[in-house]
């Protein structure tokens, strides 16, 4: 069995300045990959960012970026720069290739 | 524009009846996908298709069925038998199964009083 755990339920950041949300999953298998989504207000869910487990290299998608420590099963995302429209609740999420499997979210508000 | 769109975004229905939810997609996708979602919670898996005339339960099947008759559609019907019915339904579709990025319709509201 899989599991994802997001031990921040909500979090707040001035606009323009950096924060980051945890996630920690574990997974027996050696293959896998990881994704961050996102669910604005309208409920839409949007993937932010994905890694590959067998890379080594952090993903980054212009203002988001991971920080993916393999041997400690952990997956963070950092928001650089944050913006209004970043206020959403954030999924981390886990795939080994059996289904995709999400952890409770993050609720982000990104203030002012 | 290919996506996924969910049908309708709101529904209301009174308790014991069977309500049937649409997702449609347009993106040639082989792999489907059903979640429900309840207040401040994460999404749970129901039902998966890989492909035509096929379809794997999830997590949380019980009290729900579904069909896959054509690659576009995949319907989810709530039955009586789920407890807890009201909730968020989201559906996805991805290229194939496994590790592909998956594509979520905008969700439909089930309410059930």
């Amino acid at each position: 069995a899989q599991t994802v755990t997001q031990s921040q339920p909500e979090m707040s950041v001035q606009e323009a300045e950096t924060v980051t949300l945890s996630c920690t999953y574990d997974t027996s298998e050696n293959n896998y990959y990881l994704f961050w989504y996102k669910q604005p207000p309208s409920r839409q869910m949007i993937l932010v960012i994905r890694q590959e487990a067998y890379k080594q290299q952090n993903a980054t998608e212009n203002r988001f970026s991971v920080n993916f420590q393999k041997a400690a099963k952990s997956f963070s995302l950092k928001i650089s720069d944050s913006q209004l429209g970043d206020t959403a609740m954030y999924f981390c999420a886990l795939d080994a290739g059996n289904m995709l499997t999400f952890g409770g979210g993050t609720r982000l508000m990104v203030k002012p | 524009d290919g996506g996924i769109t969910q049908s309708p975004k709101y529904l209301f229905r009174k308790e014991g009846q069977n309500v049937t939810l649409s997702c449609e997609q347009n993106l040639n996708h082989d792999a489907m996908y059903w979640y429900r979602q309840d207040p401040g919670q994460g999404l749970r898996l129901i039902y998966y298709s890989q492909i035509v005339n096929d379809f794997q339960k999830g997590d949380i099947a019980e009290g729900y069925s579904v069909s896959r008759e054509k690659k576009e559609s995949f319907p989810l019907t709530v039955t009586s038998a789920q407890k807890n019915p009201t909730a968020f339904y989201l559906c996805a579709s991805s290229i194939g199964r496994g590790t592909y990025e998956q594509y979520f319709g905008p969700g439909t509201r089930l309410t059930v009083t």
